[in-house]
Order: C-alpha cells, then sequence, then structure tokens
C-alpha cells in the first residue's frame, strides 16, 4: 500500500467552497475507490472506478464528484453541496476488476470545514 | 444489498490473553472477507482475510473462522500485546455489484492493557 499517496494530508475548507483531494496510485491497479470515515465509524463507499473513464455511485454518492482520466489517478472534489464534509477521506485501490481482490489503501485526507 | 454487523464495539483485555470479534454479514453470495487493522490516525491495513471455499485460516498470533451456513466470521488473536491495540474492521465483499464493493463493519476499539 505504500504505492498509494494521498493529498494533502490535512485540509481546512471553508463553507462554500469546493475541495479536491487527490488520489494517485504506482501500483497498476485497475479499480480506484473513496471511502469516508468518521469517528468512531466504518468506512462508507463513496464512488469506485473498475477502469479509466468509468466510476460509479457509492453509498454515498450526493455532495461528491470523481473524475478517472488515467489509471493512476481518482481525484475527489467535495462540493459545497455536501451538508457535513468534515471527516477523514481514505482512498484505495485494488489489482482487478471485481473477484476477491484485496484493497490497499491510502494514507488518508482529514478535512475540516471551518 | 450487504449488511455488515461487527461486535463488541469496543473490546479490552489484558497482554496475553485472547481476543476475539465477530461479524455476521447477509448476503449468502459474499465469497471474500477481509480484516483491517488501523491504528491511530493511519490507514488501514489488512492483516488477514478468508475467502469463502475455507473455513480457517491462521497466521502467526492471529486467525479467522468462516461459517458460512450461519454467514458469521471471527477474528481470533492469542497472545495480545500492547502494539495490537488498534481498530479492526471487518469487511465482505458484495458480490451484487460484480464483487466491487467491499462493505465493512462499525469497527471494533481494542485495548490491550501491559
Amino acid at each position: 500500500d505504500g504505492g498509494i499517496t494521498q493529498s494533502p494530508k490535512y485540509l481546512f475548507r471553508k463553507e462554500g467552497q469546493n475541495v479536491t483531494l487527490s488520489c494517485e496510485q504506482n501500483l497498476n491497479h485497475d479499480a480506484m475507490y473513496w471511502y469516508r470515515q468518521d469517528p468512531g465509524q466504518g468506512l462508507r463507499l463513496i464512488y469506485y472506478s473498475q477502469i479509466v473513464n468509468d466510476f460509479q455511485k457509492g453509498d454515498i454518492a450526493e455532495g461528491y464528484s470523481v473524475s478517472r482520466e488515467k489509471k493512476e489517478s481518482f481525484p475527489l472534489t467535495v462540493t459545497s453541496a455536501q451538508k457535513n464534509p468534515t471527516a477523514f477521506y481514505l482512498c484505495a485501490s485494488s489489482p482487478r476488476q471485481g473477484g476477491t481482490d484485496t484493497q490497499y489503501f491510502g494514507p488518508g485526507t482529514r478535512l475540516t470545514v471551518l | 444489498g450487504e449488511n455488515v454487523e461487527q461486535h463488541p464495539s469496543t473490546l479490552s483485555v489484558q497482554e496475553g490473553d485472547s481476543a476475539v470479534i465477530k461479524c455476521t454479514y447477509s448476503d449468502s453470495a459474499s465469497n471474500y472477507f477481509p480484516w483491517y487493522k488501523q491504528e491511530l490516525g493511519k490507514r488501514p491495513q489488512l492483516i488477514i482475510d478468508i475467502r469463502s471455499n475455507v473455513g480457517e485460516k491462521k497466521d502467526q498470533r492471529i486467525a479467522v473462522t468462516l461459517n458460512k451456513t450461519a454467514k458469521h466470521f471471527s477474528l481470533h488473536i492469542t497472545e495480545t500485546q500492547p502494539e495490537d491495540s488498534a481498530v479492526y474492521f471487518c469487511a465482505a465483499r458484495d458480490r451484487n455489484t460484480g464483487g466491487f464493493k467491499t462493505i465493512f463493519g462499525a469497527g471494533t476499539r481494542l485495548f490491550v492493557k501491559a
């Protein structure tokens, strides 16, 4: 999982602003994922992408958007429509589409709305 | 879709004792069950996984058991050490979306007292 990077580590946003979280992987993985983690809770899926130029909504996609123009990159935009965006955001990737391949996580971005 | 429940939410054990964390899942078609360990402020890291074609898997002090009939799986940590203190998440792979969605439990915070 050392091949997955996220930036920035900490991000502060004013209400009404859009912000973009970066996720890059050099593992040649096909699938990439974005999760949100709130204190004391598990991971909830925001969006996932199986291949380049394709992505699907997860369980809590409202207020978020993504793109997958390159295999290595899967940026997440937190829009002003997201009512409670303060959370820890984790990106993950896995080698192949579907199946039973393990997901490997990036170090996370902690977003705080001021 | 898949639903994963995890118990207990908090577990405190004495160093050297065993710890057991239990999870249940709802979708009998799920066939992959990873366990992740997350230290404070860090990324989740895979510690062990099991596929539905086996009932038990062991890796040193860690073991996982799977009961497909009852749809539950458990993590067993023997001879616990203070460095085992962390949050542990179970997960199940949701086959309804072609295997792309991993559904996580809410987590168990394990405290190992020296």
